[in-house]
């Protein structure tokens, strides 16, 4: 059964780049027809898609944030990674990674999500 | 638009059926999938595609879409489905934004 676990620091400093990294397991995430996808929440709030990757490498951002996101993928450890530069506390969000399926043009859905991460962004 | 509107919250009496609506352009294009979230869990996916439901999700959960208007229909409400609810799309510039979401209240 794939799994997904989010890792890294609790705490960021405003102004400082947020750096996440998303663990797969149970599958490859080098197979074909699927994408990668970084999702928030804020406290009390609604979610927001921040971007998605293909193994390839291939990424496409929330306008947004695109010009503070990086997304990127290592195959050899099975794993993806999201990068938030210059933040602040508006970006104090739990964070989850999920798989990004789609099986024609018009379907696309995210499954299994990671439990999530919460980052706080404070000084 | 890449906007989705969903209503802020929806009540139904327990065994009864709810339908909770996604609004936006991009849902005459793309179909909508819905998201359960209960408090502190991660979102869990209920609905994707034309009406289709990932293995674990009981059938009284169905989808459905109708020009710009996607709908999650809870056909006898369980005390377990009081949650908060999610649809998300794909729009034309490739993005893919989630509705606010609406508040399930099982009475």
């Amino acid at each position: 059964q794939l799994q997904l676990q989010e890792s890294g620091p609790g705490l960021v400093k405003p102004s400082e780049t947020l750096s996440l990294t998303c663990t797969v397991s149970g599958g490859s995430i080098s197979s074909s027809s699927y994408y990668w996808g970084w999702i928030r929440q804020p406290p009390g709030k609604g979610l927001e898609w921040i971007g998605s990757i293909y193994y390839s490498g291939s990424t496409y951002y929330n306008p947004s944030l695109k010009s503070r996101v990086t997304i990127s993928v290592d195959t050899s450890k099975n794993q993806f990674s999201l990068k938030l530069s210059s933040v602040t506390a508006a970006d104090t969000a739990v964070y989850y990674c999920a798989r990004h399926r789609s099986d024609s043009s018009s379907i696309f859905w995210f499954d299994p999500w990671g439990q999530g991460t919460l980052v706080t962004v404070s000084s | 638009s890449s906007e989705l509107t969903q209503d802020p919250a929806v009540s139904v009496a327990l065994g009864q059926t709810v339908r909770i609506t996604c609004q936006g352009d991009s849902l005459r294009s793309y179909y909508a999938s819905w998201y359960q979230q209960k408090p502190g869990q991660a979102p869990v996916l209920v609905i994707y595609g034309k009406n289709n439901r990932p293995s674990g999700i009981p059938d009284r959960f169905s989808g459905s879409s109708s020009g710009n208007t996607a709908s999650l229909t809870i056909t006898g409400a369980q005390a377990e489905d009081e949650a908060d609810y999610y649809c998300n799309s794909r729009d034309s510039s490739g993005n893919h934004p989630f509705g606010g979401g609406t508040k399930l209240t099982v009475l």
